[in-house]
């Protein structure tokens, strides 16, 4: 069945340093997110990507964050200088079409020192 | 804003002990009301989808249904397999999700 693949599952950084986070979506899907969850709180949206450009993204996805589709294959989540509070797991989704459902992949734990 | 809210934040069950999780939301239109399970330290896995006020979607133990102003899963003889935090989500637009804050099932032996 196909999945949504993530890398790294743990991503350990200093404050202030780049992180770039890694995301496969379904093969055959056209639409692509990227969430947040601090530990113990809700699932965060952050950004949605379709055709090559943002189409939604958060109050949460400042000018610190970025995405990219820079092959047919990978989808990727940039955060240029990393904070605290940018602890947290990040999930990527993606999806057939704006309004069905999303699969999720299976997560990357962020921990900014 | 967009407002989803599950019931309780927990819940206990022994096994075969049916009963039903609520998500009620506000929002401003509704495309669409998702169910998800999510194992701890692992991504929401996908459940249901549900569009319209009236409709019903059953996946083994579990149904979910929808009216204009909540929804409802339930688990008919839950196992412990079944244990897990299940998120409801609305998506009142194309895209973003809101999800709420979910409930966490045990079910013991």
């Amino acid at each position: 069945e196909p999945e949504v693949t993530q890398t790294p599952s743990h991503q350990v950084t200093q404050m202030g340093q780049e992180v770039i986070l890694r995301c496969v979506p379904i093969s055959n899907h056209l639409y692509f997110y990227w969430y947040r969850q601090i530990l113990g709180q809700k699932v965060e949206f952050l950004v949605s990507f379709y055709n090559n450009e943002i189409s939604e993204k958060s109050e949460i996805f400042d000018d610190q964050f970025s995405v990219e589709r820079p092959d047919g294959s990978n989808f990727t989540l940039k955060i240029r200088s990393t904070k605290l509070e940018d602890s947290a797991m990040y999930f990527c989704a993606s999806s057939s079409s704006g309004n069905n459902e999303q699969f999720f992949g299976p997560g990357t734990r962020l921990t900014v020192l | 804003e967009d407002q989803v809210t599950q019931s309780p934040e927990a819940l206990r069950l022994q096994e075969g002990e049916s009963s039903s999780l609520n998500c009620s939301y506000t929002v401003s239109g509704l495309r669409g009301l998702f169910w998800y399970r999510q194992d701890p330290g692992k991504g929401p896995e996908f459940l249901f989808t549900l569009y319209s006020a009236g409709e019903e979607k059953e996946k083994e133990r579990l149904k979910a249904t929808l009216t204009k102003k909540e929804s409802f899963l339930h688990i008919t003889a839950p196992k412990p397999e079944d244990s897990a935090t299940y998120l409801c989500a609305v998506q009142p637009r194309d895209y973003k999700l809101s999800f709420g804050a979910g409930t966490t099932v045990t079910v013991r032996a």
